[in-house]
């Protein structure tokens, strides 16, 4: 069966701090990686990651997939509250259900 | 250019009447997808569907549960005789294609089951 986990499940920090989120996959027929952020509402969309050690990068948010450890991380430099949230990664496969499959979720916390 | 519209935002009802909630893809979006999230759990994938076609419902409970995108108007998730238990939060999302494109989530609708 399908599993993506992520760790911490949670995560508090203090305003400036660089962050690191873990999510590791056996995805069947592994086609990519998402990474969302989800506050009160929606989850938004960060990143896709297809290919392994391709950085992709958006100001202080980064991402990294390797599809030979079967993990992908999200990095978020100089942390500010706006950042707090809770981060989900995702999988997809190659077949055509074109569906995700999400891990738990980190609850990140920055504190001012 | 709007963005995944559901509705309702919040749902109330009474334990064994039917839930009806909705959903607009983005413009240009034939391909939707419904998941749930529990209390303190990740999303769970439900049912993918596109136009008049249901793709893949492995997520979907076999029992009083059902979807549909019609050709014409808005997706509908359907939930009958509701229990405690389908008290969550249910997520859609729309993409352009199912291949290599990200997939843009709604608001959520939040039902609760009183």
């Amino acid at each position: 069966e399908d599993k993506v986990v992520q760790s911490p499940l949670s995560l508090v920090v203090h305003e400036g701090d660089t962050v690191t989120l873990n999510c590791s996959y056996e995805v069947t027929n592994f086609r990519s990686l998402l990474w969302y952020k989800q506050e009160k509402k929606a989850p938004t969309f960060l990143f896709m990651l297809t290919s392994s050690g391709i950085e992709k990068k958006s100001g202080r948010l980064s991402s990294i997939l390797d599809k030979k450890e079967l993990f992908s991380i999200l990095n978020i430099t100089a942390t500010q509250t706006g950042d707090s949230a809770i981060y989900l990664c995702a999988g997809t496969r190659s077949s055509n259900t074109g569906k995700l499959i999400f891990g738990q979720g980190t609850t990140l916390q920055v504190k001012p | 250019n709007a963005g995944v519209m559901q509705n309702p935002r919040h749902l109330v009802r009474r334990r064994g009447q039917e839930a009806r909630l909705r959903c607009s893809p983005m413009k240009g979006h034939s391909h939707v997808y419904w998941y749930r999230q529990l209390p303190e759990e990740g999303l769970k994938f439900m049912v993918y569907l596109q136009k008049e076609n249901i793709i893949d419902e492995s997520g979907m409970p076999k029992e009083r549960f059902s979807a549909e995108f019609p050709k014409e108007g808005p997706s509908i998730l359907r939930i009958q005789q509701v229990v405690r238990g389908d008290s969550a939060a249910y997520f859609c999302a729309s993409s352009l294609t199912d291949l290599n494109t990200e997939a843009f989530f709604g608001q959520g609708t939040r039902l609760t089951v009183v």
